[in-house]
């Protein structure tokens, strides 16, 4: 079974600017979630998305948003970029009813 | 502040020694787990444990859950170069929400 793929895996923007980054799961995997990683930080939960659902949202505010589609894929969205938001994104799938993330590479997003 | 507390954050040793990862919290988790990651790439899981007090064995590495099920311990024996990575610790409570530690930064010297 391939992997969980992300795109693009680096991407430079500008602050103000918005980012669209993209997770395609592992065949047969429902849920998605989405991290944000920062050196400071660590790994911080965005949000959960299950049957094109949100199921749940982590402590980040409305600039980041997500969906998923009917076949799973999954979009997160950043408007209004800060200099903050410089991060690893990492994109997670896990089995259905299983809380085991099986993680992508990552999108290494840097604002300047 | 950090749901789950890892401990130390930086560990450097020779190869061959052994090492031992901490992951605490007051909070009961229904399940644990511990993934590795290199830079660049993702976190990769390396185990999941749900009963307290269970020992988990893969090859060099140990892990144990606390009896209460709040608490966990990586211990690597023998250490390879092939160890050097992010350790991170993660605790589902309830089926869907998961949180990490901050993590514990390993390198193991040649």
């Amino acid at each position: 079974k391939a992997g969980v793929t992300q795109t693009p895996r680096y991407l430079i923007k500008t602050r103000g600017q918005q980012v669209t980054l993209s997770c395609s799961p592992i065949s047969g995997h429902r849920s998605v979630s989405w991290y944000q990683q920062t050196p400071g930080q660590g790994l911080q939960f965005l949000f959960e998305y299950f049957s094109e659902t949100q199921r749940n949202k982590g402590n980040f505010p409305g600039r980041f948003s997500g969906r998923q589609f009917s076949n799973s894929r999954s979009e997160m969205n950043v408007s209004t970029l800060e200099l903050g938001d410089s991060a690893l994104y990492l994109c997670a799938s896990s089995h259905p009813g299983g809380v085991e993330q099986f993680f992508g590479p990552g999108t290494r997003l840097t604002v300047l | 502040t950090q749901l789950l507390e890892q401990s130390p954050q930086f560990l450097s040793i020779q190869e061959g020694e052994n090492l031992t990862v901490y992951c605490n919290s007051s909070s009961v988790f229904s399940s644990l787990q511990w993934y590795r990651q290199e830079p660049g790439e993702g976190p990769v899981l390396l185990v999941t444990v749900v009963t307290g007090g269970e020992v988990k064995k893969l090859k060099r590495l140990t892990f144990q859950f606390g009896d209460a099920r709040k608490d966990s311990s990586l211990h690597i024996t023998a250490a390879q170069t092939g160890d050097t990575g992010l350790y991170l610790c993660a605790g589902a409570v309830g089926d869907y929400k998961l949180s990490f530690g901050a993590g514990t930064t390993v390198t193991v010297r040649a």
